[in-house]
């Protein structure tokens, strides 16, 4: 069975510092990789995914993640944090051309606090 | 032009009662799905929908079930419920197979 591990449950990054938020995956078949935010009360948005082709993707809000088949990873990337980053964020993994009818395999989610 | 929306947003009720929830999306796609957020913000698959046709159904009890008059509309009735029905409840559609947008969620609360 598919499954996504977050292992930070909790980041705390000083505004315009650098970030890196940690994932992971375990599945049989070529993964479909998504990063969705989740800002407080709010529903989730969708930050970058990745299909195929290009291992390091970039999504909306300035972010990139980079695949790596060989760790099993999808890692995060924000080269500088602005207050407004603080939220939830959530790894998920899908089978199909992105998560298919089977749904999506989320991550536990990591908690990102700002720090002025 | 909200791409997926769904009503109530909140939704407080006492043990025991029947509630709805309603998810419409305007994105023309062919899949939908209802997603659980439990207090510790772990998401889960309930169910999804392909063209009107139940996909999957993942371990819920049969207090949940849900209903697609069209393809634009997937709603989740709930019976009989529990505290433990608290959370929140996300909807999504995607294409058939692709990325999935979701809805801005509807905080349940058992009494």
């Amino acid at each position: 069975a598919q499954s996504v591990t977050q292992p930070d449950i909790h980041i705390t990054v000083s505004e315009g510092a650098s970030l890196e938020l940690r994932c992971n995956y375990s599945y049989g078949a070529t993964p479909y990789l998504f990063w969705y935010v989740q800002s407080p009360g709010q529903g989730l948005q969708l930050l970058l995914k990745y299909f195929s082709g290009d291992t390091l993707v970039q999504g909306i809000k300035g972010f990139e993640a980079e695949f790596k088949r060989s760790q099993s990873s999808f890692n995060l990337r924000k080269p500088s944090v602005h207050w407004s980053d603080a939220a939830e964020y959530f790894c998920a993994v899908g089978e199909g051309s992105g998560g298919g009818a089977d749904g999506l395999t989320f991550g536990k989610g990591t908690h990102l606090i700002i720090q002025p | 032009d909200t791409a997926v929306s769904q009503t109530p947003k909140y939704l407080v009720t006492q043990m025991g009662n029947d509630k709805s929830i309603k998810c419409e999306q305007n994105l023309g796609h062919d899949t939908m799905y209802w997603y659980k957020q439990d207090s510790k913000k772990f998401l889960k698959i309930m169910f999804s929908y392909n063209n009107k046709e139940l996909i999957i159904n993942e371990t819920v009890p049969n207090r949940f079930s849900p209903k697609s008059p069209d393809k634009a509309h997937l709603n989740l009735h709930i019976n009989s419920l529990e505290l433990g029905d608290s959370a929140v409840y996300f909807c999504a559609s995607s294409p058939s197979r692709g990325t999935q947008y979701f809805g801005p969620g509807t905080r349940l609360t058992v009494l």
